[in-house]
């Protein structure tokens, strides 16, 4: 059964450092998501992608957060100088025609 | 005001009972989803079931059955014969308007099943 892969598992930064967390969505999906959890708190929306294009952004997705998909499979996230307050886990989502938002394992980001 | 509200911070049910989780929502869409992901401890987001605005029979996926009151907004799961591996974190989310836009979760239920 396709589903959707992330790389890194656990990425360690410090402070004020670029991170490209990357994924791979299901191949005939269309909308893309990225979400975050910040341990022990609810799952947060940070920006949808459709069409090669931002369809909708959160507050939280600021000028040092851009997505990109580079080629036909890979989704990325890039957070350009990384804060503390960025430590979190961070989840990609592709949609099903079926309107399921299907999620990856996450990657665990962790600032010092 | 909270768009997806799961009242029940933490709960227990004893193995092969049922148990329901509760969440209800608040929109003014017609056009809506409803779903319900499980978050085991080792953190991924795994999806269960999805109901549609639309959709009049309350939908099940096996042991799983979402018990959809859309007078009352409310998308109670229902997990039957509960097993050990059930223990874990639920969140309830909603999908608004257009087909494609973002989900919205509550702040979770954690479920602990007892042998």
């Amino acid at each position: 059964e396709p589903e959707v892969t992330q790389t890194p598992s656990h990425q360690v930064t410090q402070m004020g450092q670029e991170v490209i967390l990357r994924c791979v969505p299901i191949s005939n999906h269309l909308y893309f998501y990225w979400y975050r959890q910040i341990l022990g708190q609810k799952v947060e929306f940070l920006v949808s992608f459709y069409n090669n294009e931002i369809s909708e952004k959160s507050e939280i997705f600021d000028d040092q957060f851009s997505v990109e998909r580079p080629d036909g499979s890979n989704f990325t996230l890039k957070i350009r100088s990384t804060k503390l307050e960025d430590s979190a886990m961070y989840f990609c989502a592709s949609r099903a025609p079926s309107d399921t938002q299907y999620f990856g394992p996450g990657t665990r980001l962790t600032v010092l | 005001a909270q768009k997806i509200t799961q009242t029940q911070p933490g709960m227990f049910v004893q193995e092969k009972e049922a148990v329901t989780l509760d969440c209800t929502y608040d929109t003014s869409d017609q056009s809506y989803g409803l779903f319900w992901y499980k978050q085991p401890s080792s953190g991924e987001m795994i999806f269960l079931i999805y109901q549609g605005s639309y959709d009049e029979q309350n939908a099940t996926e096996g042991r799983y059955s979402l018990n959809f009151q859309k007078a009352r907004k409310s998308a109670n799961l229902v997990i039957s014969a509960s097993q050990l591996g059930d223990s874990a974190m639920y969140f309830c989310a909603m999908r608004e308007g257009s087909y494609g836009n973002k989900l919205v979760f509550g702040a979770g239920t954690i479920l602990r099943v007892k042998s």
